[in-house]
């Protein structure tokens, strides 16, 4: 079974700062790897994703993210943020091992970023 | 623009009532899918569907049933409500992974308040 560990469930930072949100996963074969956000009372949005190819993802809003498949992670980063990218974040993943063609997702359990002024 | 929709932002409801939850998309997709967002717990999948008339239970349906009968509806149903269902529901789709297109689109969620 595949699971996923967001490292930290709050991350507050200061605007313009960079911040990494981390996430790690585990699953014995191949993986597709996404980010989600979800802004105050709304569904989720997808950030970025990662199905194959360069391992360095460009998303959404100055989102990146790097798949490492040595270290099993999939850590998502922005150079400078600003307090319109205060949300939370979910990474997820799928996979051959999600039940066939339909591909379900296995999500973390969120980072609360907060931008502070 | 894609979009995912649910029949309501918010909803209360009685211990022992049996309550809908209805979800449409208008992008034909043959996936459909609904979770429960708690805090601290992520979301976790309840029921899936595949197909019209096809569904498969997720992580946590204790409790809950799903219908569907046409490929743009998927309703979950509580069918006697208890105050531990209290929670967001969020529904999503996605096309089959055969296309290559593997994110799921989301609604804007229903906060249920169970009393």
């Amino acid at each position: 079974a595949q699971s996923v560990t967001q490292l930290d469930s709050q991350v507050p930072v200061f605007e313009e700062a960079p911040v990494e949100l981390r996430c790690n996963y585990s699953s014995s074969v191949s993986v597709y790897l996404f980010w989600y956000v979800q802004y105050p009372n709304q569904g989720l949005q997808l950030l970025l994703k990662y199905l194959s190819g360069s391992t360095l993802v460009k998303g959404i809003n100055g989102f990146e993210a790097e798949f490492n498949k040595s270290q099993t992670s999939f850590h998502l980063r922005k150079p400078s943020v600003h307090i319109s990218d205060t949300a939370e974040y979910f990474c997820a993943v799928s996979g051959p091992n999600s039940g066939g063609s339909n591909y379900k997702l296995t999500f973390g359990k969120g980072t609360l970023l907060t931008v502070n002024p | 623009d894609v979009k995912v929709t649910q029949s309501s932002r918010y909803l209360v409801k009685r211990t022992g009532e049996k309550v809908f939850l209805e979800c449409v998309q208008d992008m034909d997709h043959e996936n459909m899918f609904w979770y429960r967002q708690d805090p601290g717990l992520g979301l976790r999948l309840i029921y899936f569907s595949y197909d019209v008339k096809m569904k498969e239970k997720g992580d946590i349906p204790e409790g809950y049933s799903v219908s569907r009968e046409k490929k743009e509806r998927f309703s979950l149903i509580l069918e006697s409500a208890s105050t531990n269902q209290t929670s967001m529901y969020l529904c999503a789709s996605s096309s089959p992974a055969q296309r290559g297109t593997y994110e799921q689109y989301f609604g804007p969620g229903t906060r249920l308040t169970v009393t």
